[in-house]
């Protein structure tokens, strides 16, 4: 009864070679959220959707982007992957964005990013 | 900036001893607090939050705003309490989006 999924859990690209990393969701969740994380280290947000609205954290850098075509996936997308690049990437989802609360967050098992 | 703080990379408690783990934080105003659990091979899951003031696998944890602080405490460890733990924080300045602390792992040992 797997609620997010993350294809493929290990991903291997070359410095500079284009990757995508996918998400999906059983949950029918309005919000979709994507973090990094590297080795012994927090996981740290790099964007979110709020249903189709694509919100941007401010340190996240251009090389990365995202796509939500529908409510059940989500896609990052890193257009020139570079050394520091490599981590675990998650993504997660909460059923809402409510003004005073913070919805749990579901997370799916992650993609590990290998860049040669 | 709000800000969470985990001073503990490593925690080793034998089974049956108390556990707490430290969570400081920095926020200006009234945050949310909350504690993930990553156990081998599983995929980072909820806990605990502080405004549900529950027990959860013998897990409780007091938000103190005094201190700063939301350390999660358990009376007696189990080895399958052995696991990386996250502390988070939300809050009205940021969205309501998580910032995560880096994480304390436990060793609970037989």
């Amino acid at each position: 009864d797997a609620m997010v999924i993350q294809n493929p859990r290990y991903q291997v690209t070359q410095f500079g070679k284009p990757v995508t990393l996918s998400c999906s969701q059983t949950l029918n969740h309005n919000v979709m959220y994507w973090y990094q994380q590297k080795s012994s280290q927090a996981p740290k947000l790099l964007f979110h959707y709020y249903d189709k609205d694509f919100n941007n954290e401010a340190d996240t850098p251009d090389n990365f982007q995202s796509r939500r075509p529908n409510t059940s996936f989500c896609f990052l997308d890193i257009r020139s992957p570079g050394l520091g690049d490599a981590a675990m990437y998650l993504c997660a989802t909460s059923r809402d964005l409510l003004a005073g609360r913070t919805d749990t967050q579901y997370f799916g098992p992650g993609t590990r990013l290998t860049v040669l | 900036a709000q800000r969470v703080t985990q001073p503990e990379k490593l925690l080793s408690v034998f089974k049956g001893a108390p556990v707490e783990l430290k969570c400081n934080y920095s926020y200006s105003g009234s945050p949310e607090l909350f504690w993930y659990v990553q156990y081998s091979r599983q995929r980072l899951q909820l806990l605990l939050r502080h405004i549900s003031r529950e027990s959860i696998k013998g897990f409780t944890a007091d938000l103190n705003k005094g201190e700063t602080s939301f350390h999660l405490k358990k009376p007696f460890a189990q080895e399958e309490d052995s696991a990386m733990y996250y502390c988070a924080l939300s809050g009205s300045n940021a969205g309501n989006m998580l910032t995560f602390g880096g994480g304390t792992r436990l060793m609970v040992k037989p």
